[in-house]
C-alpha cells in the first residue's frame, strides 16, 4: 500500500519546455504538502511547500486539488540544471510523519 | 538554516558486523526519522522518534534498532549487518509543530560485503 503515487517517468524534455508532474495521495486527512528535489546520489532538498490556493516560486508553480486528492508541480522554461528527481510529500494533521512518493525523474536536454 | 549531519558519507562493513549510523541536528527539532532509499522503491521509513528516549517502528524495522538519548542525536543500529541492508540511509528531522517540512542529512551509502 503506497499512500503517495507518482509517475516515475523519466520525463525527457528540451530546454525551454514546460513540464508538469502530478502526484496523488490516498489519505484524505493529509494537510501538509511539499515538493522536494533530489539530485543523483544526494539527499532530498525542499523545493517548495504547496498551499491550498496554489503558489509560485520563480519558474515553479505548485497546485493542490483537495477534491481529487492530487498535487501538481509545473516547471516553466526548463533548464539543464532542473534535471533531477522530484518527490512529492503528504503529511496528515494527526501524524507528523511525512509520506514520500517514489519520485518522478526529469531529464532536460539541450 | 537547519543542519542535519550524518556521521559518514560512505561505509563498507562486513556481514555480521554491528553498524552504527549517527545523525545530529542543530535546530532543536522534536521529530527525527531514519529512511533507507533503494532504486525503484523510494524512501522507506525504518524508525522514527518524537522525543528523547521515544521510538516508533516505521514500515521496515526488521534488522534495525535505534537510540535517542539526546534530543539532537538519533542513531540507527544494524545489529548484524547483512548484504540486503546495502543501501542509502537518510536521516531527517522535523519540528513538532504541524505543517513544517522535513530536512535531511547528506545520506550514508552503506555497502555490506
Amino acid at each position: 500500500r503506497k499512500e503517495v503515487e507518482q509517475d516515475p517517468g523519466p520525463f525527457n524534455v528540451p530546454e525551454g519546455a514546460t513540464v508538469a508532474f502530478n502526484c496523488t495521495y490516498s489519505n484524505s486527512a493529509s494537510q501538509s504538502f511539499f515538493w522536494y528535489r533530489q539530485d543523483c546520489r544526494k539527499e532530498p532538498k525542499l523545493l517548495m511547500s504547496v498551499y491550498s490556493s496554489g503558489n509560485e516560486d520563480g519558474r515553479f508553480t505548485a497546485q493542490l486539488n483537495r477534491a481529487s486528492q492530487y498535487i501538481s508541480l509545473l516547471i516553466r522554461d526548463s533548464k539543464l540544471s532542473d534535471s533531477a528527481t522530484y518527490l512529492c510529500v503528504a503529511s496528515s494533521g494527526g501524524s507528523y510523519i511525512p509520506t514520500f512518493g517514489r519520485g518522478t525523474s526529469l531529464i532536460v536536454h539541450p | 538554516d537547519v543542519k542535519v549531519t550524518q556521521s559518514s558519507r560512505y561505509l563498507v562493513k562486513r556481514t555480521g558486523e554491528k553498524v552504527f549510523l549517527e545523525c545530529v541536528q542543530d535546530m532543536d527539532h522534536e521529530n527525527m526519522f531514519w529512511y533507507r532509499q533503494d532504486p525503484g522503491l523510494g524512501l522507506r521509513l525504518i524508525y522514527f522518534s518524537y522525543d528523547v528516549k521515544m521510538k516508533e517502528k516505521g514500515d521496515i524495522p526488521e534488522g534495525y534498532s535505534v537510540s535517542r538519548e539526546k534530543k539532537e542525536r538519533f542513531s540507527l543500529i544494524l545489529e548484524s549487518a547483512s548484504t540486503n541492508q546495502t543501501s542509502m540511509y537518510l536521516c531527517a528531522s522535523l519540528p513538532g509543530t504541524g505543517g513544517a517540512a522535513a530536512f535531511f542529512g547528506q545520506g550514508t551509502r552503506l555497502t555490506v560485503v
